[in-house]
């Protein structure tokens, strides 16, 4: 079976565009999570989408955005990039939303704002 | 929020050696795993241990919940071994994994 998959793996985008990375879950899992991870640093929880509902958001601005379709996979939405959201950003998914589930990760796609 | 400190920040081993990392959580969590990142900045999950102890293989992983703090354990290890090993818990009931700095590991031939 494959894994959580993402796409693009690599893009470079120029201040104040706008990105759309997309999440493919393990087969019958229903739950994406998106974390940010900054050179240097451990990711960082973005949202949490749980049967097509938004179950969790971090402290991140309102330019970013999620959304979850009913195949369960999910794009996650960057609007007018800065400079500071040059980072990894990893799709995690599990079985359901809540804890007692192992959680697995994609391979990420590593955005570039130049 | 809850906080996860990692020790040591930084380890060089030689091949064959062993080592301990170690996660303390400033509160009690939920759904603790442990991963490993490779240079290519995939996340392996490692375990999921919420408590008591667990082993795959050359690693093992122990949980103790009412004190806070969870271990790593790499016998005999092995240049692919090298890399970042991250613990996470979350507090909240949703998957919300709260990271730690993360612990990276270098083995050398």
């Amino acid at each position: 079976d494959a894994g959580v998959t993402q796409s693009p793996t690599h893009l470079i985008k120029t201040r104040g565009q706008q990105v759309t990375l997309r999440c493919s879950p393990i087969s019958g899992h229903k739950s994406v999570s998106w974390y940010q991870q900054v050179l240097g640093q451990g990711p960082q929880f973005i949202f949490q989408y749980y049967e097509k509902e938004e179950r969790g958001r971090g402290n991140f601005p309102d330019r970013f955005s999620a959304r979850q379709f009913p195949n369960y996979s999910s794009e996650l939405n960057v609007n007018a990039l800065l400079l500071g959201d040059s980072a990894l950003y990893l799709c995690a998914s599990s079985l359901a939303g809540t804890s007692g589930n192992t959680i697995y990760f994609g391979e990420g796609s590593w955005l570039t704002v130049v | 929020g809850i906080q996860v400190e990692q020790s040591p920040p930084d380890l060089i081993l030689q091949e064959g050696a062993n080592s301990t990392l170690r996660c303390n959580f400033s509160d009690s969590v939920n759904n603790l795993q442990w991963f490993h990142q490779n240079p290519w900045g995939q996340l392996i999950n490692l375990f999921y241990i919420p408590s008591g102890t667990k082993q795959n293989g050359r690693l093992s992983a122990t949980t103790v919940a009412t004190e806070r703090y969870s271990l790593l354990y790499i016998s005999s290890s092995q240049t692919t071994d090298s890399g970042v090993y991250f613990c996470a818990g979350d507090s909240g009931g949703y998957n919300k994994l709260i990271f730690g700095a993360g612990t990276r590991l270098a083995v050398h031939p």
